[in-house]
């Protein structure tokens, strides 16, 4: 089975400092991964994917996430926040074909002035 | 806008009652799911549909009933629920099951029994 675990349950951050928002997945196989980022009292929205290529993907609002297989990471980044990031993220896998979303418990992130 | 709309957003209900959660989309998506969010925990998948067929049940209490009269709507339909059943109910479509794309989120339904 493959699971999600993300670390930092919170991360506080001033405004314009750079953060990184851990991942690490555990399966066998090849797999598809994704963040998705939650506003408050919204639903989740897709801020990027890896699904193959490149292993380096970007948002459009300036974050960025690595796969890294020997590592089986992929830790999200962005060198510059705003307050608006202030969000929960989300770390999700699935493997390819007919299987399902794992998600990870989400990580706060904080940002104050 | 993403395209997934849940109503209500917010909903209280007693033990006792029996109430409705709907979920439509308007993305021409085959897939549809379930998904509850407690705090400190990760997303729980209760329920996928496929072309209107139920693929996934993860032993999800029969209080919890799914319907999918068509591709387009999900309902959940809710009757006994105990208090620790109180979350945040989240309905997410995709293309279809075998894709390797993102699935779309509705808002949610911000649910609290008493």
């Amino acid at each position: 089975a493959q699971s999600v675990t993300q670390l930092d349950s919170q991360v506080p951050v001033f405004e314009e400092a750079p953060v990184e928002l851990r991942c690490n997945y555990s399966s066998s196989v090849s797999v598809y991964l994704f963040w998705y980022v939650q506003y408050p009292n919204q639903g989740l929205q897709l801020l990027l994917k890896y699904l193959s290529g490149s292993t380096l993907v970007e948002s459009i609002n300036g974050f960025e996430a690595e796969f890294n297989k020997s590592q089986t990471s992929f830790h999200l980044r962005k060198p510059s926040v705003h307050i608006s990031d202030t969000a929960e993220y989300f770390c999700a896998v699935k493997k390819g074909g007919f299987q399902k979303l794992v998600f990870g418990t989400g990580t706060r992130l904080l940002v104050s002035p | 806008e993403t395209g997934v709309t849940q109503t209500p957003r917010h909903l209280v209900m007693g033990m006792t009652n029996k109430k409705s959660l709907k979920c439509e989309q308007h993305l021409g998506h085959n897939a549809m799911y379930w998904y509850k969010q407690s705090a400190k925990k990760p997303l729980e998948l209760m329920f996928v549909y496929n072309f209107k067929e139920q693929t996934e049940n993860n032993s999800v209490p029969s209080r919890f009933s799914p319907e999918c009269p068509n591709s387009s709507h999900l309902f959940l339909h809710l009757h006994t629920l105990q208090p620790e059943d109180s979350a945040l109910y989240l309905c997410a479509s995709s293309q279809d099951l075998m894709e390797s794309g993102e699935a779309f989120f509705g808002q949610g339904t911000r649910l609290t029994v008493v």
